[in-house]
């Protein structure tokens, strides 16, 4: 079975904190995604990698950078937390290749509340 | 300007009711299409790809109309296991970025 798995299933920062959230997949999957998901807003990419040392902004990036040095690792960072990234954050991995292309295996999530 | 709409919901259906999902996309060009589940403070995973000629699985049926750049999403006989989020799942391109609707909640009540 794939597994993504996310450092922390809750998280509390202060504003202005430099907050790091770490995701690691076992699947070799070639993608790694970044979401935040809020009430009434559905899911939005905050940011993807399709490579190690690559990465692409998604639709909401502001805030936000990323890195992937390994390919099974995806981290997302938040230089200076403010209170508007309270949300829940959460990583993917897909493959291009196979059967299951293109479907999208999610973490658990960490739920982020930064006072 | 939104990728995919779903209307929001919420759903509320007795067990054994027949209820439908409808879901559209802006970008003609779109490849790949699915519907997710997501579970009440769970992850969304895969509940099915969507075909242009129609899918079914079970008592779940999936259609395409690319014409009209719709989805829809038909359960049979709901369950109350089948109460979660829906959610309406669109690739525009290869590389497999996914583009999510906002997601339609379903309550099946007893």
């Amino acid at each position: 079975d794939v597994k993504v798995t996310q450092s922390s299933r809750y998280l509390v920062k202060r504003t202005g904190e430099k907050v790091f959230l770490e995701c690691v997949q076992d699947m070799d999957h070639e993608n790694m995604f970044w979401y935040r998901q809020d009430p009434g807003l559905g899911l939005r990419l905050i940011y993807f990698s399709y490579d190690v040392k690559m990465k692409e902004k998604g639709d909401i990036p502001e805030g936000y950078s990323v890195s992937r040095e390994k390919k099974e690792r995806f981290s997302l960072i938040l230089e200076s937390a403010s209170t508007n990234q309270t949300s829940m954050y959460l990583c993917a991995s897909s493959t291009l290749w196979g059967d299951s292309y293109n479907e999208q295996f999610f973490g658990p999530g960490t739920r982020l509340t930064v006072l | 300007r939104k990728e995919v709409e779903q209307d929001p919901g919420p759903f509320n259906v007795p067990e054994g009711a027949t209820v439908a999902f409808n879901c559209t996309y802006s970008n003609s060009a779109s490849q790949s299409f699915f519907w997710y589940r997501q579970d009440c403070r769970k992850e969304p995973k895969l509940l099915m790809s969507v075909y242009s000629s129609g899918n079914e699985d079970g008592r779940f049926t999936a259609q395409l109309n690319r014409a009209s750049q719709y989805i829809s999403l038909l359960i049979r006989d709901s369950k109350l296991s089948d109460s979660a989020t829906y959610l309406c799942v669109v690739n525009e391109a290869a590389l497999g970025r996914l583009y999510f609707g906002r997601g339609t909640q379903l309550t099946v009540w007893p």
